[in-house]
């Protein structure tokens, strides 16, 4: 089973701050994606990759950037961050091919912008 | 753009009664559907994954697609206390990963 791992697992900075979550899976997925989870809102993704170099703009980008490194490795990065941005991050991979669709997650990224 | 959308937001169901959610979604040509759980803001797991029209089981859960009425379904039998989470409806096309979900079910389970 892909292994998805998130850090930090929470976050706590003041508004106009910088943050990095990371993400890496284990199972050399093509695909990898960032949510991030809202009350009412369900997941809404930020930012997704089908691979190293390649970013792909999700639903809600406004405040975020990404970058994808390795295979492995899919980095999410508020540069000033905001109290709009407070929200369970997650992490998630998946494969191309015939499980398209099937995502894998990590356990999330708690972050309080203050 | 895809709109998925979940019905009832909140269920309570007793210990050993079925419990039925509900899932809509706007673009006939998907064909790629799951059902996730998700316990207190935990990580997602995947249920069950249906792919045509029709019924497909796994274990106690079983979801029903109906493309021409844009109509995903999943009903959990003889659910337990351990069942209760948020249940979450993912829709997309094999021809792509873009993957689209419902706001979501909290489903609780009393015994």
């Amino acid at each position: 089973e892909a292994a998805v791992t998130q850090s930090p697992r929470n976050k706590v900075t003041v508004t106009g701050g910088n943050v990095t979550l990371s993400c890496r899976q284990t199972n050399s997925h093509n695909y990898m994606y960032w949510y991030r989870q809202d009350t009412g809102h369900g997941l809404r993704l930020i930012h997704y990759s089908y691979g190293a170099g390649n970013l792909q703009i999700g639903d809600v980008p406004d405040g975020y950037k990404a970058t994808r490194t390795t295979q492995e490795d899919f980095f999410l990065l508020l540069e000033l961050a905001s109290p709009s941005q407070t929200s369970l991050y997650f992490c998630a991979s998946s494969d191309a091919g015939r499980d398209t669709g099937q995502l894998y997650f990590g356990e999330g990224s708690k972050l309080t912008v203050l | 753009q895809q709109k998925v959308q979940q019905s009832p937001e909140s269920l309570t169901v007793s210990e050993g009664a079925m419990a039925s959610l509900n899932c809509t979604f706007s673009d006939g040509t998907s064909n790629n559907f799951r059902w996730y759980r998700q316990h207190s803001a935990k990580g997602l797991e995947v249920l069950v994954s249906i792919f045509s029209d029709g019924e497909k089981e796994e274990g106690r859960f079983t979801a029903h697609l109906n493309r021409a009425n844009l109509h995903v379904s999943l009903h959990i039998r003889e659910p337990q206390p351990s069942d209760s989470a948020v249940y979450l409806c993912a829709v997309s096309m094999n021809s792509n990963n873009r993957i689209f979900f419902g706001d979501g079910t909290q489903l609780v389970v009393k015994p």
